[in-house]
């Protein structure tokens, strides 16, 4: 089954503590993307990826990280977590030409910084 | 850069009542549009696009969404809703020129009522 899976699908943490939310895709897209959702803001992007090894930033990318050493994986790292980023995370991803095909969304990470 | 304004945050609606979701857009250049829908506790899923041609989309369950270049306004509208439409709607933009950006709208949540 072609899928975006993303974990943990929860996580409860505390200020400070670094934390990874891995995402993996199986259907070979070259473009991959993280974004956040909080109410009445929609869905803001924070990185993306073109393709292994090509990243760059969003529009809201202060205190995230991300690598893409593999086509399938592009996991989303926070250094040192901040109570303003609690927020509903997706993962996503398309072929190349994204903007005007399909992009496909992961189940999503709530993540809660205490 | 672009920005996409939806009207409504939240839209209560009886079963088998229509229902219009409003979508406003602003860009300096051509443009894709879309409309995503996320279901309780799922990631978003593509529900129609227009990219080029008619101004009128169809998706596969009932809901039409209208291209309306003057108005810069991409409306999504079916003429009965049931309960199983129940969800949170997003508009969203890309530009034609630039990589796989997507940006979205504020989200519309329709809460169909029997």
């Amino acid at each position: 089954e072609a899928q975006v899976t993303q974990n943990p699908r929860y996580l409860i943490t505390v200020t400070g503590k670094k934390l990874t939310v891995t995402c993996s895709q199986n259907m070979n897209h070259e473009y991959m993307s993280w974004y956040r959702q909080d109410p009445g803001l929609g869905l803001r992007q924070i990185y993306y990826s073109m393709n292994v090894e090509v990243t760059d930033k969003g529009d809201v990318p202060e205190g995230y990280k991300v690598s893409r050493k593999e086509k399938r994986n592009f996991p989303l790292i926070l250094e040192s977590p901040s109570p303003n980023q609690t927020s509903l995370y997706f993962c996503a991803s398309s072929t190349r030409g994204g903007n005007y095909n399909e992009q496909f969304f992961g189940p999503g990470t709530r993540l809660t910084v205490l | 850069a672009q920005s996409v304004t939806q009207l409504d945050s939240q839209v209560p609606v009886f079963e088998e009542a229509p229902v219009e979701l409003r979508c406003n857009y602003s860009s300096s250049v051509s443009v894709y549009l879309f409309w995503y829908v996320q279901y309780p506790n799922q990631g978003l899923q593509l529900l129609l696009k227009y990219l080029s041609g008619s101004t009128l989309v169809e998706s596969i369950n009932g809901f039409e969404a209208e291209f309306n270049k003057s108005q810069t306004s991409f409306h999504l509208r079916k003429p009965s809703v049931h309960i199983s439409d129940t969800a949170e709607y997003f508009c969203a933009v890309s530009v034609k020129a630039a990589g796989n950006k997507l940006t979205f709208g504020g989200g519309t949540r329709v809460l169909v009522k029997p």
